[in-house]
Protein backbone atom coordinates (compact mmCIF):
# COMPACT_ATOMS: atom_id res chain seq x y z
CA UNK A 1 0.00 0.00 0.00
CA UNK A 2 0.61 3.27 -0.09
CA UNK A 3 3.30 5.52 2.41
CA UNK A 4 3.06 8.39 3.09
CA UNK A 5 5.89 10.85 5.17
CA UNK A 6 5.60 13.93 5.99
CA UNK A 7 7.89 16.78 8.10
CA UNK A 8 8.82 19.02 9.61
CA UNK A 9 6.56 17.54 12.59
CA UNK A 10 5.85 21.06 13.99
CA UNK A 11 7.35 24.26 12.56
CA UNK A 12 6.96 27.83 13.75
CA UNK A 13 7.59 31.02 11.99
CA UNK A 14 7.37 35.08 12.36
CA UNK A 15 4.58 36.18 11.39
CA UNK A 16 5.40 37.41 7.00
CA UNK A 17 7.69 34.49 6.87
CA UNK A 18 7.45 32.03 4.44
CA UNK A 19 6.85 28.10 5.37
CA UNK A 20 7.60 24.98 3.80
CA UNK A 21 5.95 21.84 4.68
CA UNK A 22 7.49 18.20 2.58
CA UNK A 23 5.92 15.13 1.93
CA UNK A 24 6.68 12.14 0.15
CA UNK A 25 4.78 9.24 -1.21
CA UNK A 26 5.76 5.85 -1.83
CA UNK A 27 3.26 4.31 -4.52
CA UNK A 28 4.34 5.05 -7.94
CA UNK A 29 0.23 5.00 -9.09
CA UNK A 30 -0.63 7.78 -6.76
CA UNK A 31 -1.79 10.57 -8.74
CA UNK A 32 -4.13 12.93 -6.22
CA UNK A 33 -2.58 14.75 -3.91
CA UNK A 34 -4.39 16.75 -1.57
CA UNK A 35 -3.56 19.26 1.62
CA UNK A 36 -5.62 19.32 4.45
CA UNK A 37 -5.64 22.59 7.12
CA UNK A 38 -7.08 21.38 10.27
CA UNK A 39 -7.76 24.34 12.68
CA UNK A 40 -7.96 23.56 16.85
CA UNK A 41 -10.83 21.95 17.44
CA UNK A 42 -12.12 21.64 13.76
CA UNK A 43 -12.13 19.57 10.98
CA UNK A 44 -9.70 19.18 8.48
CA UNK A 45 -10.60 20.70 4.98
CA UNK A 46 -9.15 20.44 1.85
CA UNK A 47 -6.83 23.92 0.79
CA UNK A 48 -5.31 22.86 -2.50
CA UNK A 49 -4.42 19.76 -3.78
CA UNK A 50 -2.89 18.73 -7.32
CA UNK A 51 -2.96 15.96 -9.85
CA UNK A 52 0.26 14.06 -11.56
CA UNK A 53 0.12 16.15 -15.00
CA UNK A 54 0.60 19.17 -12.88
CA UNK A 55 4.06 20.20 -11.30
CA UNK A 56 3.10 23.52 -9.56
CA UNK A 57 -0.54 25.48 -8.51
CA UNK A 58 -0.97 28.30 -6.65
CA UNK A 59 -3.81 29.96 -5.02
CA UNK A 60 -3.18 33.28 -3.66
CA UNK A 61 -0.47 32.91 -0.29
CA UNK A 62 -0.73 28.91 -1.06
CA UNK A 63 1.29 26.53 -3.52
CA UNK A 64 2.10 23.33 -4.03
CA UNK A 65 5.09 21.51 -5.91
CA UNK A 66 4.84 18.34 -7.12
CA UNK A 67 8.35 16.17 -8.16
CA UNK A 68 6.59 13.34 -9.49
CA UNK A 69 10.56 11.04 -10.11
CA UNK A 70 11.63 11.77 -6.99
CA UNK A 71 7.85 11.07 -5.22
CA UNK A 72 7.69 14.29 -3.44
CA UNK A 73 5.47 17.21 -2.45
CA UNK A 74 5.16 20.45 -0.88
CA UNK A 75 3.29 23.23 0.48
CA UNK A 76 4.31 26.47 0.66
CA UNK A 77 2.95 29.51 2.53
CA UNK A 78 3.94 32.78 1.91
CA UNK A 79 3.50 35.66 3.95
CA UNK A 80 2.28 34.01 6.64
CA UNK A 81 -0.51 35.18 9.13
CA UNK A 82 -1.55 34.28 12.36
CA UNK A 83 -4.44 32.14 11.17
CA UNK A 84 -2.68 30.30 9.10
CA UNK A 85 -1.80 28.37 12.43
CA UNK A 86 -2.91 25.05 12.23
CA UNK A 87 -2.35 21.37 11.59
CA UNK A 88 -1.73 20.58 8.03
CA UNK A 89 -2.05 16.93 6.85
CA UNK A 90 -0.56 16.10 3.05
CA UNK A 91 -2.43 12.87 1.41
CA UNK A 92 -2.23 10.73 -1.51
CA UNK A 93 -4.23 9.00 -3.93
CA UNK A 94 -5.26 7.09 -6.57
CA UNK A 95 -7.77 8.98 -7.91
CA UNK A 96 -10.18 6.38 -8.86
CA UNK A 97 -13.12 4.69 -8.47
CA UNK A 98 -12.59 3.07 -4.68
CA UNK A 99 -9.63 5.63 -3.66
CA UNK A 100 -8.39 5.36 -0.72
CA UNK A 101 -6.98 8.43 0.60
CA UNK A 102 -3.53 7.87 2.87
CA UNK A 103 -2.80 10.60 5.43
CA UNK A 104 1.23 11.66 6.21
CA UNK A 105 1.43 12.67 10.24
CA UNK A 106 0.84 16.37 10.17
CA UNK A 107 2.59 19.40 10.40
CA UNK A 108 1.85 21.79 13.08
CA UNK A 109 2.35 25.57 12.16
CA UNK A 110 2.51 28.39 14.71
CA UNK A 111 2.84 31.96 13.40
CA UNK A 112 4.36 34.00 15.80
CA UNK A 113 2.93 37.53 15.50
CA UNK B 1 -24.39 23.35 5.22
CA UNK B 2 -23.06 20.48 7.42
CA UNK B 3 -22.24 17.73 4.75
CA UNK B 4 -20.98 14.79 7.22
CA UNK B 5 -22.17 14.41 10.29
CA UNK B 6 -21.08 12.60 13.61
CA UNK B 7 -23.87 11.25 15.94
CA UNK B 8 -21.61 12.23 19.12
CA UNK B 9 -19.04 14.88 19.63
CA UNK B 10 -17.97 13.47 23.03
CA UNK B 11 -18.21 10.08 24.74
CA UNK B 12 -17.43 8.59 27.82
CA UNK B 13 -17.43 4.70 27.59
CA UNK B 14 -16.55 2.29 30.44
CA UNK B 15 -13.92 -0.67 29.50
CA UNK B 16 -15.77 -3.26 28.10
CA UNK B 17 -18.88 -1.81 26.47
CA UNK B 18 -19.51 -1.73 23.14
CA UNK B 19 -19.40 1.54 21.57
CA UNK B 20 -21.37 2.66 18.12
CA UNK B 21 -20.06 5.74 16.54
CA UNK B 22 -22.18 6.62 13.24
CA UNK B 23 -21.81 8.75 10.67
CA UNK B 24 -24.49 10.42 8.17
CA UNK B 25 -23.57 12.45 4.84
CA UNK B 26 -25.70 13.80 2.45
CA UNK B 27 -23.87 14.01 -0.35
CA UNK B 28 -24.34 10.82 -1.91
CA UNK B 29 -20.63 9.54 -1.69
CA UNK B 30 -19.30 6.34 -2.71
CA UNK B 31 -16.55 6.04 -0.07
CA UNK B 32 -16.95 6.77 3.38
CA UNK B 33 -13.66 6.41 5.89
CA UNK B 34 -12.99 6.21 9.90
CA UNK B 35 -9.79 7.79 11.09
CA UNK B 36 -8.44 7.75 14.40
CA UNK B 37 -6.60 11.06 15.45
CA UNK B 38 -3.42 10.62 17.80
CA UNK B 39 -1.29 13.31 18.60
CA UNK B 40 2.32 12.65 16.51
CA UNK B 41 0.23 10.03 14.91
CA UNK B 42 -1.65 11.98 12.35
CA UNK B 43 -5.11 10.20 10.81
CA UNK B 44 -4.49 6.51 11.03
CA UNK B 45 -7.24 4.76 8.58
CA UNK B 46 -9.51 1.71 10.85
CA UNK B 47 -11.62 1.17 7.87
CA UNK B 48 -13.04 2.00 4.63
CA UNK B 49 -16.22 1.23 2.87
CA UNK B 50 -16.67 1.86 -1.09
CA UNK B 51 -20.45 0.69 -1.14
CA UNK B 52 -23.05 -0.56 0.40
CA UNK B 53 -22.08 -3.65 2.64
CA UNK B 54 -18.45 -3.66 1.11
CA UNK B 55 -15.67 -2.74 3.67
CA UNK B 56 -12.31 -2.95 3.51
CA UNK B 57 -9.70 -3.24 6.83
CA UNK B 58 -7.18 -0.01 7.17
CA UNK B 59 -3.85 0.26 8.98
CA UNK B 60 -5.06 -0.44 12.43
CA UNK B 61 -8.56 -2.50 12.07
CA UNK B 62 -8.08 -4.63 15.56
CA UNK B 63 -10.51 -4.05 18.31
CA UNK B 64 -12.75 -2.04 15.65
CA UNK B 65 -15.55 -3.24 12.81
CA UNK B 66 -17.64 -1.15 10.75
CA UNK B 67 -21.29 -1.38 9.04
CA UNK B 68 -22.60 0.16 6.27
CA UNK B 69 -26.09 -1.04 5.91
CA UNK B 70 -27.35 2.04 3.83
CA UNK B 71 -24.95 4.79 1.46
CA UNK B 72 -25.17 7.33 3.48
CA UNK B 73 -24.57 6.00 6.69
CA UNK B 74 -21.45 4.39 7.97
CA UNK B 75 -20.96 3.03 11.33
CA UNK B 76 -17.60 2.09 13.71
CA UNK B 77 -18.07 -0.56 16.64
CA UNK B 78 -15.77 -1.01 19.47
CA UNK B 79 -16.76 -4.52 20.19
CA UNK B 80 -15.28 -4.26 23.35
CA UNK B 81 -13.83 -0.87 24.53
CA UNK B 82 -11.07 -0.69 25.94
CA UNK B 83 -8.73 2.48 27.73
CA UNK B 84 -6.12 2.44 24.65
CA UNK B 85 -9.49 3.36 22.22
CA UNK B 86 -9.17 6.56 24.07
CA UNK B 87 -8.96 8.80 21.18
CA UNK B 88 -10.71 11.48 18.24
CA UNK B 89 -11.93 9.85 15.17
CA UNK B 90 -13.09 11.39 12.23
CA UNK B 91 -15.35 10.20 9.91
CA UNK B 92 -14.88 11.45 5.90
CA UNK B 93 -16.66 10.77 3.06
CA UNK B 94 -15.17 11.04 -1.31
CA UNK B 95 -17.31 10.69 -4.04
CA UNK B 96 -15.73 7.61 -6.67
CA UNK B 97 -13.67 10.07 -9.14
CA UNK B 98 -15.18 12.83 -10.60
CA UNK B 99 -13.72 15.10 -13.29
CA UNK B 100 -12.68 18.44 -10.97
CA UNK B 101 -11.78 16.96 -7.75
CA UNK B 102 -12.40 13.74 -5.47
CA UNK B 103 -12.06 16.22 -2.20
CA UNK B 104 -12.90 14.26 1.33
CA UNK B 105 -15.22 15.90 3.51
CA UNK B 106 -14.63 15.20 7.60
CA UNK B 107 -17.27 15.42 10.21
CA UNK B 108 -16.83 17.09 13.03
CA UNK B 109 -15.18 14.13 15.64
CA UNK B 110 -16.08 12.70 18.25
CA UNK B 111 -13.75 12.58 21.34
CA UNK B 112 -13.82 8.89 22.92
CA UNK B 113 -12.84 8.52 26.56
CA UNK B 114 -12.66 4.78 27.98
CA UNK B 115 -12.32 4.71 31.35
Amino acid sequence: GENVEQHPSTLSVQEGDSAVIKCTYSDSASNYFPWYKQELGKRPQLIIDIRSNVGEKKDQRIAVTLNKTAKHFSLHITETQPEDSAVYFCAASRETGANNLFFGTGTRLTVIP
Amino acid sequence: DVKVTQSSRYLVKRTGEKVFLECVQDMDHENMFWYRQDPGLGLRLIYFSYDVKMKEKGDIPEGYSVSREKKERFSLILESASTNQTSMYLCASTPFFRPGGTEAFFGQGTRLTVV
